[in-house]
Order: structure tokens, then C-alpha cells, then sequence
């Protein structure tokens, strides 16, 4: 059984649309994550919900909203897709006094055109 | 600030070479430290850790130690195989910072036969 999903796995989309990646994680955690790796592998982290409480919103464009239906699920929307969003999106999670070890999904690879 | 620093890849080796990636860190409380590996076209796994000074993190033939005194946290193979080829993370975590993971820039492994 797959741990942490993400749905979908590739996004190819126009420039102005707004698209969404959904994300769930079957392990039971309390907390969840989204990160961006650019096209230089560097990864950044964007946001992350801790029983569906937003715990930390780095500075990212108020394109891109988090949204969290329960502590399972973290969603990533991004209204007005522009170029430089292409990325690729990876979410986590983490279980609480579990030594701090993240649990990543296999990643989205958004591609805006 | 918290930051991490890793050596510039690519670093190319020979299949049984000895391997060794630089990670260096820079951290205003207690962090723990990680290694993380993502293989081609995958998402990211965690290879190692530890979180206190002088813990030695080990797995798969990996070893990195937890150098209070230099700041490091230096990933080592003693003989590495095709299948090491990859990308490596140096990451850490601060105590009571939401266990937000902060990423060094990335180390590409290539091991040829």
C-alpha cells in the first residue's frame, strides 16, 4: 500500500489556467507538507498543515493555496499558472514524536506551457 | 538563519570507489540531521539521520556522523554500486520549528560500472 499519493503524477498545462494536485497519506500522521524542487533540484518548503491547521506559509504567491479537508488529505491549488511554476511538487508527512522523519510522495511534475 | 551547504556535484566514481559528500550546516538551535535520496524519476527517501552531537546515522552501506564541532554531517560509502547513482540531500530539522525541513542544494551521484 502506497504510504503518501499524489495525484496527479505529470501536469502539462497552459499559462493563465488553474489546476490542482491532490495529496493523502494512509499513515496516519498529523502533519503534511508541500515542497517545490525546481529544475535545478533545489526543494523548498511551501506550507504545512498540522490537523488541518496551516502551520507554516513560506513566501510563496497568493496564487497558491493549501487547503486541507482532514488530516489525511493536503491539497495544493494554484490559480494562474505561469511559467515559473513549473516544478516539480513533492508532499510529506510526518507523525508526531516519530523523530522527525518526513514520509515524501513520489511527486507531481507540473509542466506549464 | 539555518541553512545547509553540500560539495557540487556531479561527482562521477567508479563501481567499489570510495564515496564521500560533503554537508556542512548552519543552525541557530539543536537541529537533526538527514540524508535523503532520490533516485531517477522518484521522490525522495530517507537514507539516514541522527539527531544528536557524535550520533553516527548508518544504512545501506551509508554512514554520515553528527559533528557538533564542525558543523558537518559528511555522508560516506566505502564501496559504492550502480544502483548508489543518484541525487543526495543533506537536510535539517530545528527543534520546535514545526519540523520544517531545510535542504542543502543536492550532490548527483554517478557510479559507472
Amino acid at each position: 500500500d502506497t504510504a503518501v499519493s499524489q495525484t496527479p503524477k505529470y501536469l502539462v498545462t497552459q499559462m493563465g489556467n488553474d489546476k490542482s494536485i491532490k495529496c493523502e497519506q494512509n499513515l496516519g500522521h498529523d502533519t503534511m507538507y508541500w515542497y517545490k524542487q525546481d529544475s535545478k533540484k533545489f526543494l523548498k518548503i511551501m506550507f504545512s498543515y498540522n490537523n488541518k491547521e496551516l502551520i507554516i506559509n513560506e513566501t510563496v504567491p497568493n496564487r497558491f493555496s493549501p487547503k486541507s479537508p482532514d488530516k489525511a488529505h493536503l491539497n495544493l491549488h494554484i490559480n494562474s499558472l505561469e511559467l515559473g511554476d513549473s516544478a516539480v511538487y513533492f508532499c510529506a508527512s510526518l507523525l508526531a514524536g516519530g523523530g522527525n522523519e518526513q514520509f515524501f510522495g513520489p511527486g507531481t511534475r507540473l509542466t506549464v506551457l | 538563519g539555518n541553512s545547509v551547504t553540500q560539495m557540487e556535484g556531479p561527482v562521477t566514481l567508479s563501481e567499489e570507489a570510495f564515496l564521500t559528500i560533503n554537508c556542512t550546516y548552519t543552525a541557530t538551535g539543536y537541529p537533526s540531521l538527514f540524508w535523503y535520496v532520490q533516485y531517477p524519476g522518484e521522490g525522495l527517501q530517507l537514507l539516514l539521520k541522527a539527531t544528536k552531537a557524535d550520533d553516527k546515522g548508518s544504512n545501506k552501506g551509508f554512514e554520515a556522523t553528527y559533528r557538533k564541532e564542525t558543523t558537518s554531517f559528511h555522508l560516506e560509502k566505502g564501496s559504492v554500486q550502480v544502483s548508489d547513482s543518484a541525487v543526495y540531500f543533506c537536510a535539517l530539522v530545528i527543534s520546535g520549528g514545526y519540523n520544517k525541513l531545510i535542504f542543502g542544494a543536492g550532490t548527483r551521484l554517478a557510479v559507472h560500472p
